[in-house]
C-alpha cells in the first residue's frame, strides 16, 4: 500500500491529452515538493518534473506539472507511442522522516 | 555529462550481505547528495535512504535502518550501498541517484542503470 495514491492505468489516443492524479496529505503533498518520474520497462526512471511544476532540461513542454492541496497533477499533450510507460510520483513526507512515492500509472496509448 | 554507472548483477544467498557501487561522473561528487531506491519485481518504487557525499550524513528508511549502512568515498567520487541479513524479499533491481545535499530536497537526477540483486537459497 503506497502512501501516495495513483491511478494503475491510463490510456489515451495519440495526439490527445491525458493527466495522471498524484493524491496524498498534509504530511507530503500538502507541504513539500512533488516531483514526477517516468520508467520504461527495464530501464531506470527518469525525471520529468520537479518541485511539483518544474522541467528540468531536456524534457519537452508537453510534460507539465501541478499541485492543488494534497493532490498533485501530471499532465501530457500530443501523446506519442514512445510516451507508453510507467509514471510515478514522490515527495518527502515530514511526519515518515522519508520520501514516498506513489504505486504508479501505467499509460498506454492507444 | 552527468552520469551514474553501477555495478553488475548479483546473486546471494539468504543471510548474506550484499555491496552496491555507484560511481559518479560529470559533476562534482562533494556538491550534491546520493539516494537509494529499489523496485522489487513488477512492484513500485521503494525509498531507501540518501548519503550527503559532503558530509556522510545519512538518513534511512524506517524498515531498513537495522540492516543497510550507505557510505561515500569521495577520492573515487563513488557511493556504496550494503544491506545484510539478506531475505527473499529483498530481491529486486536497486538504484542510486543524484539527489540534493539536504535531505529533503526529494527530487533524483540522474539515474543510475540500476543492479539486479537476487537472493536464493
Amino acid at each position: 500500500q503506497s502512501v501516495l495514491t495513483q491511478p494503475p492505468s491510463v490510456s489515451a489516443a495519440p495526439g490527445q491529452k491525458v493527466t495522471i492524479s498524484c493524491s496524498g496529505s498534509s504530511s507530503n503533498i500538502g507541504n513539500n515538493y512533488v516531483s514526477w518520474y517516468q520508467q520504461v520497462p527495464g530501464t531506470a526512471p527518469k525525471l520529468l518534473i520537479y518541485e511539483s511544476n518544474k522541467r528540468p532540461s531536456g524534457i519537452p513542454d508537453r510534460f507539465s506539472g501541478s499541485k492543488s492541496g494534497t493532490s498533485a497533477t501530471l499532465g501530457i499533450t500530443g501523446l506519442q507511442t514512445g510516451d507508453e510507460a510507467d509514471y510515478y510520483c514522490g515527495a518527502w513526507d515530514s511526519t515518515l522522516s522519508a520520501v514516498v512515492f506513489g504505486g504508479g500509472t501505467k499509460l498506454t496509448v492507444l | 555529462q552527468v552520469q551514474l554507472v553501477q555495478s553488475g548483477t548479483e546473486v546471494k544467498k539468504p543471510g548474506a550481505s550484499v555491496k552496491v557501487s555507484c560511481e559518479a561522473s560529470g559533476y562534482t561528487f562533494i556538491t550534491y547528495g546520493i539516494t537509494w531506491v529499489r523496485q522489487a519485481p513488477g512492484q513500485g518504487l521503494e525509498w531507501m535512504g540518501w548519503i550527503s557525499a559532503n558530509t556522510g550524513n545519512t538518513k534511512y528508511a524506517h524498515k531498513l535502518q537495522d540492516r543497510v549502512t550507505m557510505t561515500t568515498d569521495t577520492f573515487t567520487s563513488t557511493a556504496y550501498m550494503e544491506l545484510r541479513s539478506l531475505r527473499s524479499d529483498d530481491t529486486a533491481v536497486y538504484y542510486c541517484a543524484r539527489d540534493g545535499p539536504t535531505l529533503t530536497r526529494g527530487w533524483f537526477d540522474p539515474w543510475g542503470q540500476g543492479t539486479l540483486v537476487t537472493v536464493s537459497s
